[in-house]
């Protein structure tokens, strides 16, 4: 049973291109997130996400946006895709927001996206 | 400069060998503090999460400890295993002065292989 899962695990593309990252968790939990990790493994949030709040990293373009069908999907879209995209993209989800106590975060898998 | 750094960068023991991680911070006021493991090509997993009452956790072979009046953590992992070879990340939980929630300040992450 695959607690968080992506789809799809590789993705190649080319500049200007728009495209989406699918997951979906199975554990129940109200509240989803994406986090971007880099060349470098440094890992850092984009969204932290409920069906009320949706809280968003200053440092994330309006290129990137959030979209939720319900509860247990958080599908990131990405517009006019630049080289500085690349990167592995990780959807996670937890109880209630993290900052609410000590809510534990459940990731997926990740996503590799290579643009060209 | 990060708030959160850990130490060494990488490291390389052999397999049965014990070894310490070092997690330093200087977010503050401080929610909580979080260790993950993340094997090559996965999500990361949560190993522990402490808050600031917390000195000690263990979860297996894993024992991480804090000490809230230095802004240390550490994480020691005991009779190593070719298993234990990942990166190790520590999260701190803090403020963010663009939310009332709070934000997640990620390390680096120190890169452990355990040899045969």
């Amino acid at each position: 049973d695959t607690a968080v899962s992506q789809t799809p695990k590789y993705l190649v593309t080319q500049m200007g291109n728009d495209k989406s990252i699918k997951c979906e968790q199975n554990l129940g939990h109200d509240t989803m997130y994406w986090y971007k990790q880099d060349s470098k493994k440094f890992l850092k949030i984009m969204f932290s996400y409920n069906n009320k709040e949706l809280i968003i990293n200053e440092t994330v373009p309006n290129r990137f946006s959030p979209k939720s069908p319900d509860k247990a999907h958080l599908n990131l879209h990405i517009n006019s895709l630049e080289l500085g995209d690349s990167a592995v993209y990780f959807c996670a989800s937890s109880q209630d927001f993290f900052q609410r106590g000590n809510n534990e975060q459940f990731f997926g898998p990740g996503t590799r996206l290579t643009v060209l | 400069k990060n708030q959160v750094e850990q130490s060494p960068q990488s490291l390389i023991i052999l397999e049965g060998k014990n070894c310490t991680l070092q997690c330093n911070y200087t977010v503050s006021p401080f929610s909580n503090l979080r260790w993950y493991k993340q094997d090559t090509g996965r999500g990361p997993v949560s190993l522990t999460i402490m808050t600031f009452s917390e000195n000690t956790k263990s979860n297996g072979r894993y024992t991480a400890t804090l000490d809230a009046d230095t802004k240390q953590s550490s994480l020691h992992i005991t009779a190593s295993q070719l298993s234990d070879s990942a990166s190790y990340i520590c999260v701190v939980s803090g403020p963010d002065r663009g939310s009332t929630l709070g934000r997640l300040y990620f390390g680096r992450g120190t890169q452990l292989t355990v040899w045969p």
